[in-house]
């Protein structure tokens, strides 16, 4: 069935770059999305890639698809103590709305 | 401003009691879903709605129920017979799901309700 997966934890210092790495199955998925979830809260959109594109990028964040290896990243530059947070990956499964989501990414980002 | 309102923030159920998480967006969205979450896991799927007065199930329906009676509001209960409830819950909407490229539409969240048994 369809699955994405996501490593539990990354941890980064402050000023430096942060690669988050997301696989997923379905290899009919159109839309690849990234979602922030803070402590306690809902999730934040941050970005979305549509299938055909290999890379998005808006302000410091980078988004590269290859769509071959099935394998999506995240990548946040300049990294502040506030990108602190749960970051996930989720597939829009070919059933139309539904998404799948990865385990979620925590990063800590120390000063 | 527009944005999904999820009431209330804290639930607390007692053994045998149905309790109804609130869940009501003003962005003039079709869909809207319900999400469980349990720590260090990713979402999973409860229900869902297209339209008004039709909902499906998601991958873990067994013990929750919705009615759709408003495009705005997507009411979720957790029953009786649920019986490990302990989770954060949220609810989310988009635009015009269906068929073809609209049914991509990214889905915004509200700020969850986390249910407690006392």
């Amino acid at each position: 069935g369809e699955d994405v997966e996501q490593s539990l934890f990354l941890s980064v210092r402050e000023g430096d770059s942060s690669v988050i790495n997301c696989t997923y199955t379905d290899s009919s998925s159109t839309y690849l999305y990234w979602y922030k979830q803070e402590p306690g809260a809902g999730l934040q959109l941050l970005t979305y890639i549509f299938s055909n594109m290999d890379m998005k990028q808006d302000q410091r964040l980078t988004v590269l698809l290859n769509k071959k290896d099935k394998h999506l990243s995240l990548r946040i530059a300049d990294t502040q103590t506030g990108d602190s947070a749960i970051y996930f990956c989720a597939e829009n499964y070919n059933q139309g709305g539904k998404l799948i989501f990865g385990q979620g990414t925590e990063l800590s980002v120390k000063p | 401003d527009g944005g999904i309102t999820q009431s209330p923030k804290y639930l607390f159920r007692k053994e045998g009691q149905n309790v109804t998480l609130s869940c009501e967006q003003n962005l003039n969205h079709d869909a809207m879903y319900w999400y469980r979450q349990d720590p260090g896991q990713g979402l999973r799927l409860i229900y869902y709605s297209q339209i008004v007065n039709d909902f499906q199930k998601g991958d873990i329906a067994e013990g929750y129920s919705v009615s759709r009676e408003k495009k705005e509001s997507f009411p979720l209960t957790v029953t009786s017979a649920q019986k490990n409830p302990t989770a954060f819950y949220l609810c989310a909407s988009s635009i015009y799901w269906g068929t073809g490229r609209s049914s991509n539409q990214p889905q915004h969240f509200g700020d969850g309700t986390r249910l407690s048994i006392l």
